[in-house]
């Protein structure tokens, strides 16, 4: 069964480095989101991505946040300079079309700030 | 805006009863809703969803969720818990249109004593 894949499963950075998570959603998907979950904390939605723009952004997605996706298979998250605060497991979600569709999860990218 | 509240942030079962894990939500139109589970360190993976028709739906594992329109709930249950059941367990709403982010609960953590 197609799944959704993401690299590095755990990346540790530095505090005021950038970093690029990296995601290959499933293959006829065509929305693509992000969301991550801080230690403890639930779930939360950051981006949504749409024909190659964004379509809805959380107040979390702020402007050290960027999404791209710069070849027909990868899906990547940018942050630019990173706060202690990023610390938190990012998942990345794709669905194929229409409302009623299902988001797949990816098993997440754990980021550690230091 | 939607939210959605799991209000037991920790049950212990044991191995063999039946479950029930609580979800109401709040949304202005028909919701989508969503159960999906977390087991350490892995994904978010789909136990179930509604979107219209029957209120009572069907999932993986054995799972059942009901949706009740007029107690604005979507509470998971389970005949007979496993061992293998022990996960954290999130409800979420969806939003119609393509886009669709998903707003999660903050989780319910299932114990399963032998």
């Amino acid at each position: 069964e197609p799944e959704v894949t993401q690299t590095p499963s755990h990346q540790v950075t530095q505090m005021g480095q950038e970093v690029i998570l990296r995601c290959v959603p499933i293959s006829n998907h065509l929305y693509f989101y992000w969301y991550r979950q801080i230690l403890g904390q639930k779930v939360e939605f950051l981006v949504s991505f749409y024909n190659n723009e964004i379509s809805e952004k959380s107040e979390i997605f702020d402007d050290q946040f960027s999404v791209e996706r710069p070849d027909g298979s990868n899906f990547t998250l940018k942050i630019r300079s990173t706060k202690l605060e990023d610390s938190a497991m990012y998942f990345c979600a794709s669905k194929r079309s229409g409302s009623t569709d299902t988001q797949y999860f990816g098993p997440g990218t754990r980021l550690t700030v230091l | 805006a939607q939210s959605v509240t799991q209000p037991d942030i920790h049950i212990t079962v044991s191995e063999g009863a039946s479950l029930e894990l609580r979800c109401n939500y709040s949304y202005g139109a028909t919701p989508y809703l969503f159960w999906y589970v977390q087991s350490p360190g892995q994904g978010l993976q789909l136990l179930l969803k509604y979107f219209s028709g029957d209120t009572l739906v069907q999932g993986i594992k054995g799972f059942e969720a009901e949706f009740k329109r007029s107690q604005s709930s979507f509470n998971l249950r389970k005949p007979s818990v496993h061992w293998s059941d022990a996960a954290e367990y999130f409800c979420a709403v969806g939003a119609g249109g393509g886009y669709q982010k998903v707003t999660f609960g903050t989780g319910t953590k299932l114990q399963v004593i032998p």
